[in-house]
């Protein structure tokens, strides 16, 4: 069965420092997703993206987040300055656009974002 | 806006005994809801959903889930639990076009 695929599995970056997050989504997927979990708390939305645009995105994203597409497989997330509060869990999600908006959003296994 | 809520941490259920995980919501207009389970380590697996039509609706791995509307709940239920069910089961409601609202989670402990 197909499958969300993330990289790295982990990640431990410095504090202020860059960090890009990768996804493969499932192939014949249109929808985009990326959610985080911080240890502890509920898995929360950070942003959709679908036709090379964000169509929602939280306040949790704010002007350090950007998503991109940049080619016909990858999804990234990138982080420019992180902080401590962004270490989590960040799972990435893609859904086809069958039935509309009601297909399930499949996950990958997630980027455990260590931030020192 | 809509929410959702899994009032209990844990639950705990020995083999063989019938499981039920609990949900209720908050959404304006039709409810889309879905269940989620996590191992360890891994990401969330889609097990069901509710859209419209039957109230009782069946997923994967023998669950099933029950959509209430008067008591705005739709609990997961199975009933006869395995060992290898104990993981995070997560509650969730689809938010304006796309996002999904999560429960906390409910750590289910299936008992030998």
């Amino acid at each position: 069965e197909p499958e969300v695929t993330q990289t790295p599995s982990h990640q431990v970056t410095q504090m202020g420092q860059e960090v890009i997050l990768r996804c493969v989504p499932i192939s014949n997927h249109l929808y985009f997703y990326w959610y985080r979990q911080i240890l502890g708390q509920k898995v929360e939305f950070l942003v959709s993206f679908y036709n090379n645009e964000i169509s929602e995105k939280s306040e949790i994203f704010d002007d350090q987040f950007s998503v991109e597409r940049p080619d016909g497989s990858n999804f990234t997330l990138k982080i420019r300055s992180t902080k401590l509060e962004d270490s989590a869990m960040y799972f990435c999600a893609s859904r086809d656009s069958g039935t509309g908006n009601l297909s399930p959003q499949h996950f990958g296994d997630g980027t455990r974002l260590s931030i020192l | 806006a809509q929410s959702v809520a899994q009032p209990e941490d844990q639950v705990n259920v020995a083999e063989g005994n019938p499981l039920t995980v609990k949900c209720t919501y908050s959404v304006s207009g039709n409810p889309y809801l879905f269940w989620y389970v996590q191992y360890p380590n891994r990401g969330l697996q889609f097990l069901l959903k509710y859209i419209t039509g039957d109230n009782l609706v069946k997923g994967s791995y023998g669950f099933e889930a029950e959509f209430n509307k008067s008591q705005t709940s739709f609990h997961l239920k199975k009933p006869s639990a395995l060992v290898s069910d104990s993981a995070l089961y997560f509650c969730a409601a689809r938010r304006g076009n796309n996002r999904l609202a999560f429960g906390k989670g409910n750590q289910v402990v299936v008992i030998p």
